[in-house]
């Protein structure tokens, strides 16, 4: 079954460091991967896809993913942290059926001044 | 993109009660997805809602506890029967959008606490 597992439930940085979310995927398949960002009392809102073209993905609000196929990874990261980016974070993966996605626990962005 | 319109936003109900959920979508899609997101937890598929046959519902998840219709291309509603405290979670509407591209979107959704 296709799944992924997201490694930390929060991750706290200071304003302008670097941000790194990581996400390690299990796939019996060529995967279509993504990162979706909630807000709080929210709904999801997508921040990157991978899709079998490109292996760097570039995203909105500066956020980028590496797809690495011998490491079944798809970390997300942001070079400067921003206040607003304060979040939780999911990472998902197109399910068996090839459409519906199957997301990780989330984790929760916390940025500091 | 889809834009997707979720009723209610928010409500409290009591145990016992059923409660639907509306979603409305501005174009048409073949393929609507019912979420369930428990507090402080990721999302789980309930099931999937096409137009004109029965409701694909995901293991743990039965028909009559989670009744789904789907009349047209735009439009279905997620009813949440004989709730409990247990139900309480945001359930979220979500649809593959035209052209599909391999992403979701996804409505608000609708956060329900049951007393």
């Amino acid at each position: 079954a296709q799944s992924v597992t997201q490694l930390g439930s929060h991750v706290s940085v200071s304003e302008g460091a670097l941000v790194l979310l990581r996400c390690n995927y299990s796939s019996s398949v060529p995967p279509y991967l993504f990162w979706y960002v909630q807000y709080p009392n929210q709904g999801l809102q997508l921040l990157l896809k991978y899709t079998s073209a490109a292996t760097l993905v570039k995203g909105i609000n500066g956020f980028e993913a590496e797809f690495k196929k011998s490491e079944t990874s798809f970390h997300l990261t942001k070079p400067s942290a921003h206040m607003s980016d304060a979040a939780e974070y999911f990472c998902a993966v197109s399910g068996e059926s090839g459409y519906a996605l199957n997301f990780g626990k989330g984790t929760s962005l916390l940025v500091t001044p | 993109s889809a834009v997707i319109s979720q009723k209610p936003s928010r409500d409290i109900c009591q145990r016992g009660t059923s409660l639907t959920i509306q979603c409305q979508v501005d174009s048409q899609v073949t393929m609507m997805f019912w979420y369930r997101q428990q507090p402080g937890q990721s999302l789980t598929l309930i099931a999937t809602a096409n137009q004109g046959s029965e409701a694909t519902y995901e293991s743990g998840f039965v028909i009559d506890k989670f009744p789904i219709s789907r009349p047209n291309l735009t439009f279905s509603t997620l009813t949440v029967s004989n709730m409990s405290p247990e139900d309480s979670s945001i359930y979220l509407c979500s649809v593959a959008g035209g052209g599909w591209t391999g992403e979701l979107f996804f409505g608000e959704g609708s956060r329900l606490t049951v007393l």
